[in-house]
């Protein structure tokens, strides 16, 4: 168990430009979590898989914003057309079923967009 | 749905002092509660969680909270602070459905020497 992976940690993009993060999550772990978290906030959900399926994708932020699960294994959230207001930490967890485990965070990969 | 509240953005205490941090929630299913703390650039690790049973727990470095459901409440305490606990604490709740975990905004910790 090598916990939840993210990459990259940082990215610094110029506005206008796609980026994409990469989620790997407790290899045992059938849900897998988007949380994004802006400074001096909490993280706020964005979108939920279990296994390949996405169940929840209403409070992504935008249709600039889009995750994919292809195998049920790691995930990748994209975002288009990067906006200043995009600049925030993305954070990425994970969990056994509903979540009575508890839920595994990765340290996230911090956008910058310039 | 679920919210939380975190009363106090900051708090203060002094090295060897109790910590008490608050957490209130609102949930209309029976709720998991959990608490995280989160250091500078990091992401969020796990002190401790509620789902049924027994209503204190006891979590990582000294830690406990107590569910009080006819209050809401899921306080954080640790009977004395060590300069190491200064950091982000966050409360969250989830009703175990697809809405994931719901934070609160935070309590930044802060220990005096």
């Amino acid at each position: 168990d090598t916990g939840v992976s993210q990459n990259p940690r940082h990215k610094i993009t110029k506005r206008g430009q796609n980026v994409t993060f990469r989620c790997d999550p407790i290899s045992e772990h059938n849900r897998l979590y988007w949380y994004r978290q802006t400074l001096g906030q909490g993280p706020e959900f964005l979108t939920y898989f279990q296994n390949e399926a996405q169940l929840e994708k209403s409070r992504l932020l935008s249709d600039r914003f889009s995750a994919e699960r292809p195998k049920g294994s790691f995930s990748t959230l994209e975002i288009q057309r990067t906006e200043q207001g995009d600049s925030a930490m993305y954070l990425c967890a994970s969990s056994f079923g509903q979540g009575s485990y508890g839920y595994t965070f990765g340290s996230g990969t911090r956008l910058t967009v310039v | 749905a679920q919210s939380v509240t975190q009363l106090g953005s900051h708090v203060s205490v002094s090295e060897g002092a109790l910590v008490l941090l608050r957490c209130n929630y609102s949930s209309s299913v029976p709720p998991y509660l959990f608490w995280y703390v989160q250091y500078p650039n990091q992401g969020l690790q796990l002190l401790l969680k509620y789902t049924t049973g027994a209503t204190l727990v006891k979590g990582i470095n000294g830690f406990e909270a107590e569910f009080k459901k006819s209050e809401t409440s899921f306080h954080l305490t640790k009977p004395s602070a060590h300069m190491s606990d200064a950091a982000e604490y966050f409360c969250a709740v989830t009703g175990g459905g697809a809405d994931g975990l719901t934070f609160g905004k935070g309590t930044h910790l802060i220990i005096q020497p």
